[in-house]
């Protein structure tokens, strides 16, 4: 149990345009999720938490506008990147939390391209 | 602001050698996590420690945590070639019940025949 997928695994998009990751929590209702970041041979970097149903919470210095995050249901997060850069390439993993269970579940990452 | 740090950060051993992993984090804590990341890959959790005097052992793992020294370990027993791969301990701070988990910058461990 508590597996967590992301699609797509990997996207390569162009300049200026937008990307849509999704997150999902198959067999549990996550009531918590997170988004991280990750660039090559770094640790995790959290960007935001979101919670179903309400505003997600960015971490000091992520761009609100730019890293759009809508948590429509306990079993699905998004992450849109917005007007992508090259300088947004990077891991992005999600995880998703139920309720009075301490553990994260990680999903298996989309690794985005930005050319 | 709670901050972790493993060393070391790079760990080259020999197979059938022992070695430990050290992660210190800066404010109070009482549930810390190590995970394993393969190249390309994302988290697979190894262990949840969520008491002070916490031990817990899988295989050739073996990881604890003392909240008072605010320091957890991992050791490797007998190391094999199928360990090599970064390691992460991640910490959730106390204050204000956060959920939020603080990373490491990882270990990595490579194993040499």
């Amino acid at each position: 149990g508590a597996v967590v997928s992301q699609h797509p695994s990997w996207v390569i998009c162009k300049s200026g345009t937008s990307v849509k990751i999704e997150c999902r929590s198959l067999d549990f209702q996550a009531t918590t999720m997170f988004w991280y970041r990750q660039f090559p041979k770094q640790s995790l970097m959290l960007m935001a938490t979101s919670n179903e149903g309400s505003k997600a919470t960015y971490e000091q210095g992520v761009e609100k506008d730019k890293f759009l995050i809508n948590h429509a249901s306990l079993t699905l997060s998004t992450l849109t990147v917005t007007s992508a850069h090259p300088e947004d390439s990077s891991f992005y993993i999600c995880s998703a939390r139920r309720e009075m269970v301490y553990e994260q579940y990680f999903g298996p990452g989309t690794r985005l391209t930005v050319t | 602001e709670l901050k972790v740090e493993q060393n070391p950060l790079f760990l080259s051993m020999q197979e059938g050698k022992n070695y430990t992993i050290y992660c210190n984090y800066s404010t109070t804590s009482d549930r810390l996590y190590w995970y394993r990341q393969d190249p390309g890959k994302s988290l697979e959790s190894l262990f949840v420690l969520l008491s002070n005097g916490a031990v817990k052992q899988e295989g050739r793992l073996m990881a604890s945590l003392d909240t008072k020294a605010r320091l957890s370990t991992l050791h490797i027993t007998a190391a094999v070639h199928d360990l090599s791969a970064t390691y992460f301990c991640a910490v959730a701070p106390t204050q204000g019940g956060s959920e939020k988990l603080v990373f490491g910058k990882g270990t990595k461990l490579t194993v040499n025949p």
